[in-house]
């Protein structure tokens, strides 16, 4: 079966542009992470959706991110106002559940700011 | 709060040879553990985890663990290394109070010497 798709795979902006990137996690799984991997900082967990709970922004690193998860499936992650400290790659993730459940991430988007 | 650390940035081993890549973690209760790989230019994927049971899991591709909890260690290793295992790896602890997101290590990068 498919599996987490991400798009898109590598996109450039300006200092100051609004982004935009986009998650489709594995069919019927009902959570969904956000995480940025940046050099120097390893992997750093974003914002975090079960199912049609509020999601956990406890990881967003500024006012300028946010997410949104539409129907319970597809999610949006918004970067406003980019910075060069932006420039990471993003990784999206879904899972069938909480507990052990193995995360499944997808290939990435890597954003670079000029 | 879970924290992750995985000593030696950088490993390298002879083809053949043993392989051992250490993670150390905190937590103030019982952890789910995980090892991803990354391949260049991909997403993770999940190599092995330990919940709950037998503290020494197999994984993928001839990869095994053990959780320590004396030691509050669950290293990654191999007996024979192959080219094809150069990557890099993360260690990484669940979360087990709300969110269920990971928390990374800084990634350990093998290279395998033909």
């Amino acid at each position: 079966g498919a599996g987490v798709s991400q798009s898109p795979s590598n996109k450039v902006t300006e200092k100051g542009k609004d982004v935009e990137l986009r998650c489709d996690p594995i069919s019927g799984h009902t959570a969904l992470y956000w995480y940025r991997q940046s050099l120097g900082q390893g992997l750093e967990f974003l914002i975090y959706f079960q199912g049609n709970s509020a999601p956990d922004k406890s990881g967003l690193p500024s006012d300028r991110f946010s997410a949104e998860r539409t129907g319970g499936s597809v999610s949006t992650l918004t970067i406003q106002r980019t910075q060069q400290e932006d420039s990471a790659v993003y990784l999206c993730a879904s899972s069938p559940g909480t507990g052990g459940s193995e995360q499944f991430f997808g290939p990435g988007t890597r954003l670079t700011v000029l | 709060a879970q924290s992750v650390t995985q000593l030696g940035s950088h490993v390298s081993v002879s083809e053949g040879a043993l392989v051992l890549l250490r993670c150390n973690y905190s937590s103030s209760v019982p952890p789910y553990l995980f090892w991803y790989v990354q391949y260049p230019n991909q997403g993770l994927q999940l190599l092995l985890k330990y919940t709950t049971g037998a503290t020494l899991v197999k994984g993928i591709n001839g990869f095994e663990a053990e959780f320590k909890k004396s030691e509050t260690s669950f290293h990654l290793t191999k007996p024979s290394a192959h080219m094809s295992d150069a990557a890099e790896y993360f260690c990484a602890v669940r979360d087990q109070t709300g969110a269920n997101n990971l928390f990374f290590g800084t990634g350990t990068r093998l290279t395998v010497i033909p």
